[in-house]
């Protein structure tokens, strides 16, 4: 049973738009959240994240959303550029502060179109 | 920042045979780190935990005689993929936490494997 869902396995944006990548997740005790940036053949590197306790984060074009009741989180990126184009997975680490390791989402393949 | 290099970026190996997959972590010691397994479009599906100078501990479902896990030295962690099958192609990262709690995730290159 996949505890980090994104259901979108694509999504197509034009370039100057908002890009919105969602995430939905099952595990009450997550409390912690990862949004991954991955390129094909390298490993995911770190984009932006948020805590269960706070409902929003931003970092320059990146905001990340979490609505904890309905068990959601978003990725909010404005705006979007080519450079944005790869897989976008959303990780959740459960208490443990790192000392575990995360479970992650299916990944969404963002496309920016020119 | 800190750097895991991970070995070979891929790999081509017959039906049988074992190969070995190395983490080293660049300037930082990791106690611990994780292997992770991805099938094409699924996601990263954590594997086992290594733990310097003690056993790993592997995730639900996989098989510790199949994927060896050594971490001898604070610096190295590699994974063996024994008597590899063509269902073990799949591409392998590894991950080090920094010690900075969840900011601390960082992540290998992979390693493509592919079993003929």
């Amino acid at each position: 049973d996949q505890q980090v869902k994104q259901n979108s396995p694509s999504l197509s944006v034009q370039e100057g738009r908002i890009s919105i990548l969602n995430c939905d997740y099952t595990n009450s005790m997550f409390d912690y959240f990862l949004w991954y940036k991955k390129y094909p053949a390298e490993g995911p590197t770190f984009l932006i994240s948020i805590s269960s306790i706070k409902d929003k984060n931003e970092d320059g074009r990146f905001t990340v959303f979490l609505n904890k009741s309905a068990k959601h989180l978003s990725l909010h990126i404005v705006p979007s550029q080519p450079g944005d184009s790869a897989v976008y997975f959303c990780a959740a680490s459960a208490p443990g502060g790192g000392a575990d390791g995360l479970t992650f989402g299916k990944g969404t393949h963002l496309i920016i179109q020119p | 920042g800190a750097v895991v290099s991970q070995h070979p970026s891929w790999v081509i190996c017959k039906s049988g045979t074992s190969v070995k997959i190395e983490c080293r972590s660049l300037d930082f010691q990791a106690t611990t780190m994780f292997w992770y397994r991805q099938f094409p479009k699924q996601s990263l599906m954590l594997m086992a935990t290594s733990n310097e100078g003690s056993k790993a501990t592997y995730e639900q479902g996989v098989e510790k005689d199949k994927f060896l896990i050594n971490h001898a030295s604070l610096t190295l962690s590699t994974l063996t993929v024994t008597s590899a099958h063509p269902e073990d192609s799949s591409f392998y990262i590894c991950s080090a936490n920094l010690g900075g709690g969840n900011y601390g995730y960082t992540f290998g290159s992979g390693t493509r494997l592919t079993v003929v």
